[in-house]
């Protein structure tokens, strides 16, 4: 079945440092890939997503690119703010069922 | 613009007890979901729903029970609780399915079974 596997964290960042979270999958097919973002206090928001190979999905300064040859799907951000400090899941098409598969999260502090 | 809205927030069950989670959105969504987190691990999908008097089972439905007798509520009932059953629950609702549309996911309600 379905997979994704996601970066363990946490991850801790300095104000306007450069910021990639790994995100690889193991699918049959071309499933959408998805980026949620959890917010202290909050819901689990879609940040972005990419549905087929090549796309990239761009949100905030978030970016990611569906990579089918390295079956990967990287979180980066070019300068991070404080604000960005989140949980943040990576996700995919999981079955016929229409429903997502995601992974772990990842906890991301960004320091001042 | 509520979104979706669930109860409670907290709650400590003592094992065998039961309870029943709600869940309601105002945004006439179809679909809803109820998914599991686990310390560690991601997000597992409880049961889900495609509409009124709708529903199916998902990943990790035993211990639980849900209805949908409207469109908005979409509770999750727990039934003789275990501590396997501590986690955080999420619930979710979207007007397309997941995997085409976008989640809208309640803030969670963090239970505890001892």
């Amino acid at each position: 079945g379905n997979s994704v596997t996601q970066m363990e964290g946490p991850v801790t960042l300095s104000e306007e440092a450069f910021l990639t979270i790994n995100c690889t999958y193991t699918a049959t097919g071309y499933p959408s890939l998805f980026w949620y973002v959890q917010y202290p206090g909050e819901g689990l928001q879609l940040l972005l997503k990419a549905t087929k190979a090549d796309d990239k999905g761009s949100n905030k300064g978030f970016e990611a690119t569906y990579r089918k040859e390295t079956t990967s799907f990287h979180l980066e951000k070019g300068s991070v703010q404080v604000s960005d400090s989140a949980v943040y899941f990576c996700a995919l098409d999981g079955s016929s069922q229409g429903n997502l598969i995601f992974g772990k999260g990842t906890k991301l502090s960004v320091k001042p | 613009n509520a979104g979706v809205t669930q109860t409670p927030k907290f709650r400590i069950l003592k094992i065998g007890q039961s309870m029943t989670l709600q869940c309601a959105q105002d945004m006439n969504h179809n679909y809803m979901y109820w998914y599991r987190q686990d310390p560690g691990m991601g997000l597992k999908l409880i049961y889900y729903s495609v509409g009124a008097g709708i529903t199916d089972k998902g990943e990790v439905p035993n211990g639980y029970n849900v209805s949908r007798s409207t469109t908005e509520d979409f509770p999750l009932r727990l039934e003789l609780a275990a501590p396997s059953q501590t986690s955080v629950y999420f619930c979710a609702s979207s007007s397309l399915r997941a995997n085409t549309g976008e989640l809208f996911f309640g803030e969670g309600s963090r239970l505890t079974v001892l």
